[in-house]
């Protein structure tokens, strides 16, 4: 089946570096990528939409500048949070949608926790 | 605005037991309304889903049935496995512009 590959699955960074996360579907294209943001016993918050070749669209609250999203290719979105800091410590991850294909083929990556010291 | 609210857990369960995790949604227009689990060292998959009132998703014995009037889609199984461990998300897409949200997760954990 498809699959969508995250990495890394775990990261830890000195606060004030950026950190790229990287979510590739293998076997599909994915014109649609969301990235979402987890705290313990706490939602997944959906943070941003990408579309291939077009700038994310962020949801409220979300700071574009502080978490910059790339979808430059129809297999290949990154994150990457900038000028990192403990506040921003969480479990992110991401989602696929392929062409032509509704929710239901909808594809997870295993998520990439940050730890920001 | 659109959430989701889903049972807190952790639930523990024997083998056999029947299982409910509830959840409600709070949304405007006619959302489809998902159930996703999560194993152990795994990503996200779908498990059921309904897209329109009255719908009843299912699979692998489990059972969801979308009910508008008390804006629910709670989750069922008559007899749980071990197999079946894992965490489990309540999830909506508003079909507006590729908007998704999750419930909290219950983590489930069945003992022989």
């Amino acid at each position: 089946g498809a699959v969508v590959s995250q990495h890394p699955s775990w990261v830890i960074c000195k606060s004030g570096t950026s950190v790229k996360i990287e979510c590739r579907s293998l076997d599909f294209q994915a014109t649609t990528m969301f990235w979402y943001r987890q705290f313990p016993k706490q939602s997944l918050m959906l943070m941003a939409t990408s579309n291939e070749g077009s700038k994310a669209t962020y949801e409220q609250g979300v700071e574009k500048d502080k978490f910059l999203i790339n979808h430059a290719s129809l297999t290949l979105s990154t994150l990457t949070v900038t000028s990192a800091h403990p506040e921003d410590s969480s479990f992110y991850i991401c989602s696929a949608r392929g062409v032509g294909q509704g929710t239901e083929k909808l594809f997870f990556g295993s998520g990439t926790q940050l730890s920001v010291l | 605005g659109n959430s989701v609210t889903q049972m807190e857990g952790p639930v523990t369960l024997s083998e056999e037991a029947f299982l409910t995790i509830n959840c409600t949604y709070t949304a405007t227009g006619y959302p489809s309304l998902f159930w996703y689990v999560q194993y152990p060292g795994e990503g996200l998959q779908l498990l059921l889903k309904a897209t329109k009132a009255d719908d009843k998703g299912s699979n692998k014995g489990f059972e969801a049935t979308y009910r508008k009037e008390t804006t629910s889609f709670h989750l069922e199984k008559g007899s749980v496995q071990v197999s079946d461990s894992a965490v489990y998300f309540c999830a909506l897409d508003t079909n507006t512009g590729n908007q998704f949200y999750f419930g909290t997760g219950t983590s489930l954990t069945v003992i022989p």
